[in-house]
């Protein structure tokens, strides 16, 4: 069976400060694809990042980077220097190669006060 | 180039009727997936389209049907709604055959809520 767990179900945190969302991830297949949204209140997902299982290299993208490791299936997302504007819901998705679902984490619904 | 569009972006009916919803993918895309997102159960996969042909299904009842057209658009319907039915519909786009490791671009959703 495959699983995504997002524990953190809402984090506050005050503009400026770094945050980092967590998710663990469970699936029998040795190849397969990490994914993170962000959803804001206009409902529309957006994607921020997918990772293959051979790609450990972990990524920045300006404020955001992604840490990716197999050994403990976590594929965290750290937001730095946070700004009000990425106050969203957050969901890390996988997707394993024997099946065309995407499962989801529950969301992590981020809080940034000015 | 235009995003997904869904349609409608609300929508309200009472329990025992059906509904039939709207996505139009982005120019181009030949994949459309449809997922419903509830408070209790969170983001559910319910169906992919590719070149007019289910390609995946999730755990739904038969209720739930979709189609997809030769200009890849596509409708999901569902009948003799229920109070859980209640939900944001999100529709999907991505260009490619292989859905695995393609990234998904969403439109805005269709709240959907039964009385």
């Amino acid at each position: 069976a495959q699983k995504v767990t997002q524990a953190q179900t809402e984090i506050s945190v005050v503009e400026k400060e770094d945050v980092t969302l967590d998710c663990v991830y469970e699936t029998r297949d040795t190849t397969y694809y990490l994914f993170w949204y962000k959803q804001p209140p206009s409902g529309e997902l957006v994607f921020l990042i997918r990772r293959n299982s051979f790609d450990e290299q972990n990524e920045i993208s300006g404020r955001y980077s992604w840490n990716f490791q197999k050994s403990t299936s976590s594929f965290n997302f750290t937001i730095t220097a946070s700004q009000v504007v990425d106050s969203a819901v957050y969901f890390c998705a996988l997707r394993g190669y024997s099946n065309y679902q995407l499962i989801w984490g529950a969301g992590t619904k981020l809080i940034i006060k000015p | 180039k235009a995003g997904v569009t869904q349609t409608p972006r609300y929508l309200i009916k009472t329990r025992g009727q059906q509904v039939t919803l709207s996505c139009s993918p982005i120019s181009g895309h030949r994949s459309v997936s449809w997922y419903q997102q509830t408070p209790g159960q969170g983001l559910q996969f319910l169906f992919e389209y590719f070149s007019e042909t289910q390609r995946n299904k999730g755990n739904f009842p038969g209720r739930f049907s979709g189609r997809q057209f030769s200009n890849s658009r596509s409708e999901m319907n569902v009948s003799t709604l229920e109070l859980g039915d209640s939900a944001l519909y999100l529709c999907a786009s991505s260009p490619n055959r292989d859905l695995k490791n393609e990234k998904l671009f969403f439109g805005s959703g269709t709240q959907l809520s039964v009385l």
